[in-house]
């Protein structure tokens, strides 16, 4: 069975533009998460989805960041106006019920703003 | 202070040995604990879950928590060059309460 895929692998951007990225999770998941990965910081959480609604978006750093979900499935996640600091790899996971111990993780996307 | 630290390493180990990763977390009110394992550009993988202080086995490795002291550990038995990854720890209060991972260690096993 396929396993958690986002989109794209690898993202380098400009300081300023817009970027979109894409998490596609297991097929019957229920729980979707986004984190964000920086060199010797850990997983930062950003953003939990039950369904298509987000309980807990406590960790989106600021108000460039945004994310939605569709039909249950499909996620985006959304960076405005990029700074250089938003760098990192962004990891989404999903998981078949609301008990967070239960992750299952894509490969990330690498986003670098130039 | 973050809640969960652990020493970044890189920790590099002969083949064979036994590889000893230790994380420190600082909320008392954790209740369940993760070892994930991260190859190089891919995503953590959940390799063991403990709930409360005690100890798990699967196989070459073996999971520690020491409640009282705040301290897990991940013991890894007759180490193979594809063990050579970053292993994450991790935290949480309740199954449904956000997971507060530590930064990583990074394990080279040598051949």
């Amino acid at each position: 069975g396929a396993g958690v895929s986002q989109s794209p692998s690898n993202k380098v951007t400009e300081k300023g533009k817009d970027v979109e990225l894409r998490c596609d999770p297991i097929s019957g998941h229920t729980a979707l998460y986004w984190y964000r990965q920086s060199l010797g910081q850990g997983l930062e959480f950003l953003i939990y989805f039950q369904g298509n609604s987000a309980p807990d978006k406590s960790g989106l750093p600021s108000d460039r960041f945004s994310a939605e979900r569709t039909g249950g499935s499909v996620s985006t996640l959304t960076i405005q106006r990029t700074q250089q600091e938003d760098s990192a790899v962004y990891l989404c996971a999903s998981g078949p019920s609301g008990n967070h111990n239960e992750q299952f993780f894509g490969p990330g996307t690498r986003l670098t703003v130039l | 202070q973050k809640e969960v630290e652990q020493d970044p390493g890189p920790l590099s180990v002969p083949e064979g040995a036994i590889v000893s990763l230790n994380c420190t977390y600082s909320n008392s009110a954790f209740q369940y604990f993760m070892w994930y394992r991260q190859y190089s550009r891919k995503g953590p993988e959940l390799l063991m879950y403990t709930y409360s202080s005690g100890n798990k086995e699967d196989g070459r490795f073996t999971a520690q928590v020491d409640k009282s002291s705040k301290y897990i550990s991940l013991f890894i038995r007759d180490s193979q060059p594809s063990d050579s990854a970053t292993y994450l720890c991790a935290g949480l209060k309740t199954s449904y309460d956000k997971v507060i991972f530590g930064p990583g260690t990074s394990l080279s096993v040598i051949p």
